[in-house]
């Protein structure tokens, strides 16, 4: 069974750009979660999508937006990149938004 | 508040025993999370607690005291492959999000022959 899945696993992108990273959950799965992790930091929440309607957001700013989609797959969008938007960007599935999380090997972007 | 503490770095010998702590302190607790986290990879699922108690799962348990806001996760044998970082995650329904993790910045354990 495929696990989750995100593309493109690494990214480059130059300070004012945008950007779209994607997930696609385990199958059955219809809760997606996004998580920022910065170098030598655990993850920060960034939202939490189910049955497509967004269920929370974390401290980020409005430059950052999602969606799930009718196949549960998911994208994340930044906007006007920062430097400060280099990290590792983690999507993480589970059925309900219950704890039975499961994470993607991730997309590391590069913000230059 | 929202703040869960663990220790940066680690290290212990092949075969040994460690104990990695963490503390938290917030509201709307819903559950303690232990992943583990190779360089470069995602976070895998190692344990969860709720109800206080010690879990042991194979060579890794976890303990909780809610009354004390406290964790740990004890690694039995270690083997140079669990170096790694662990990172502590408390869940709970914060702002409409169910389960959201709120995760610690992680324990650096370097695992040495």
């Amino acid at each position: 069974d495929a696990g989750v899945t995100q593309s493109p696993t690494h990214l480059i992108k130059t300070r004012g750009q945008q950007v779209t990273l994607r997930c696609s959950p385990i199958s059955g799965h219809k809760s997606v979660s996004w998580y920022q992790q910065v170098l030598g930091q655990g993850p920060q929440f960034i939202f939490q999508y189910y049955e497509k309607e967004e269920r929370g957001r974390g401290n980020f700013p409005d430059r950052f937006s999602a969606r799930q989609f009718p196949n549960y797959s998911s994208e994340l969008n930044v906007n006007a990149l920062l430097l400060g938007d280099s990290a590792l960007y983690l999507c993480a599935s589970s059925f309900s938004g219950d704890y039975g999380y499961t994470f993607g090997s991730g997309t590391r972007l590069t913000v230059v | 508040g929202q703040n869960i503490d663990q220790p940066t770095e680690m290290t212990a010998t092949e075969g040994a025993i460690v104990q990695i702590n963490c503390t938290y302190q917030t509201s709307g607790f819903n559950g303690l999370f232990w992943y583990q986290q190779h360089a470069g990879e995602a976070p895998t699922f190692l344990s969860y607690n709720v109800l206080d108690g010690l879990e042991e799962k194979g060579r890794f348990s976890s303990f909780l005291s809610r009354s004390k806001g406290y964790s740990y996760l004890l690694l039995k044998e270690l083997q140079m492959k669990d170096s790694a970082s662990y990172l502590c995650a408390e869940g709970g329904d914060y702002g409409g999000a169910t389960n959201k993790l709120i995760f610690g910045t992680g324990t650096l354990l370097a695992v040495q022959p």
